[in-house]
């Protein structure tokens, strides 16, 4: 069974500090990892990671993926108000015709100003 | 705004009562999947429906069942509703059956 599983679940930090959110995954056929941010309903896609080694960045938020390892990062810096969501990883198996996703349980991320 | 949009936002059933939850897709796109999140997990996937028929289904009983109607919108009907059946519903819509998925706000069910 696919398996998705990510740290820490929750997280406190002051505007300003960095983070690294983690994400390990097990699956069959692996095709791709994804990043989410849900911030009250709907998640909304951040990244989608197919090759080791290559780091995806858009604006403050970064990404990248060890497919040896099976594991990736999403780093955040200088972190705002706003960046406070449950942060999913995502991964997607291959092999077939759909497109399924297999998520984490989030990591809660909380910004105090 | 993905431009997927689901109806109800909220809604308050009985153990054992039957729920149907409505998604429009996003203009274009002919693939629905739909996803349930319980509170404090993420989305488990339930099924994806491909040009009007199912095209992969999750671990959830038969009693989750959907349908896709030839404007690519599509329905998520529950039966014998149970209260783990109490979760946010997200639909998503994408181009192609591999595409990228844009989800919708989500149908928040409680079943009491």
């Amino acid at each position: 069974e696919d398996k998705v599983v990510q740290s820490p679940l929750s997280l406190v930090v002051h505007e300003g500090d960095t983070v690294t959110l983690n994400c390990s995954y097990e699956v069959t056929n692996f095709r791709s990892l994804l990043w989410y941010k849900q911030e009250k309903k709907a998640p909304t896609f951040l990244f989608m990671l197919t090759s080791s080694g290559i780091e995806k960045k858009s604006g403050r938020l970064s990404s990248i993926l060890d497919k040896k390892e099976l594991f990736s990062i999403l780093n955040i810096t200088a972190t705002q108000t706003g960046d406070s969501a449950i942060y999913l990883c995502a991964v997607d198996r291959g092999g077939g015709s759909n497109y399924k996703l297999t998520f984490g349980k989030g990591t809660l991320l909380t910004v105090n100003p | 705004e993905t431009g997927v949009t689901q109806s109800p936002t909220h809604l308050i059933k009985t153990r054992g009562q039957q729920v149907t939850l409505r998604c429009s897709s996003q203009s274009g796109h002919n693939t629905v999947s739909w996803y349930q999140q319980a509170l404090g997990q993420g989305p488990q996937f339930i099924f994806q429906y491909y040009r009007e028929e199912e095209n992969g289904r999750g671990n959830f009983p038969p009693r989750f069942s959907g349908l896709q109607f030839p404007n690519y919108s599509s329905e998520l009907n529950v039966n014998a509703l149970e209260l783990d059946d109490s979760a946010l519903y997200l639909c998503a819509s994408s181009l192609g059956r591999t595409g990228e998925l844009f989800f919708g706000e989500g149908s928040r069910l409680t079943v009491l």
